[in-house]
């Protein structure tokens, strides 16, 4: 059964404060894709990672994947509150449709 | 400006009755897909299309019927909707899957079911 699995599903932590999710993906695929949405919004693409040891940062966040471990993390550093979202992570089964995980709702506190 | 655009926004319907959600994207991309999101289950795909005439069913095709007769629309169509298909839906487009791109998705359409 192809799976996407993110850890942790609930993330509550202070502003100033860093922490990973981590995503880890059934699949043999080599790419990886997050995503944020904001409560009642839409989802937006965060990264796109194509390839073994590829790292996107992006402001406060950085994503990088690991293909031998099926493995991939979204690192937040320095979390400010308008990091607050759930975050998805999904590869990419057969090329035609993306598999999502179940996200990570963050909330970021002062 | 570049979007997907999907309508209604809400929708409150009974069990049986017939209702079509909309899609449309003006980037003139070939793949199409729709979503539809649960608490605690994540995104699963109902259907997906590669272009026009060329569509697919995704993981819960079940009680969901699309067509893509135009490059830009890709309707949902729910026959005889259930209780069970109320829902988050959300439509999505990409450039051409399978191919790295990422996908732009529409507001959202939140359905239910009575």
């Amino acid at each position: 059964e192809l799976k996407v699995e993110q850890n942790p599903l609930f993330l509550s932590m202070q502003e100033g404060k860093n922490y990973t999710i981590y995503c880890n993906y059934s699949t043999t695929s080599d790419r990886l894709y997050w995503y944020r949405q904001d409560p009642g919004k839409s989802l937006e693409s965060l990264f796109v990672l194509l390839s073994n040891g590829a790292v996107k940062q992006e402001g406060r966040l950085m994503a990088s994947l690991d293909t031998k471990a099926r493995l991939s993390t979204l690192h937040i550093t320095a979390a400010v509150h308008d990091l607050s979202a759930t975050y998805f992570c999904a590869d990419s089964n057969s090329g035609y449709a993306l598999n999502f995980g179940k996200g990570t709702s963050l909330l970021v506190t002062p | 400006e570049a979007q997907v655009t999907q309508n209604p926004r809400y929708l409150i319907t009974v069990t049986g009755k017939k209702l079509t959600v909309t899609c449309s994207q003006n980037m003139n991309h070939e793949y199409m897909s729709w979503y539809r999101q649960d608490p605690g289950l994540g995104l699963r795909q109902i259907y997906y299309s590669m272009n026009v005439e060329v569509t697919d069913k995704g993981d819960v095709p079940e009680g969901y019927k699309v067509s893509r007769k135009e490059k830009r629309n890709f309707p949902l169509i729910l026959e005889s909707p259930s209780p069970n298909q109320t829902s988050l839906y959300f439509c999505a487009s990409s450039p051409r899957q399978g191919t790295n791109e990422k996908l732009f998705f529409g507001s959202g359409t939140q359905l239910s079911v009575l």
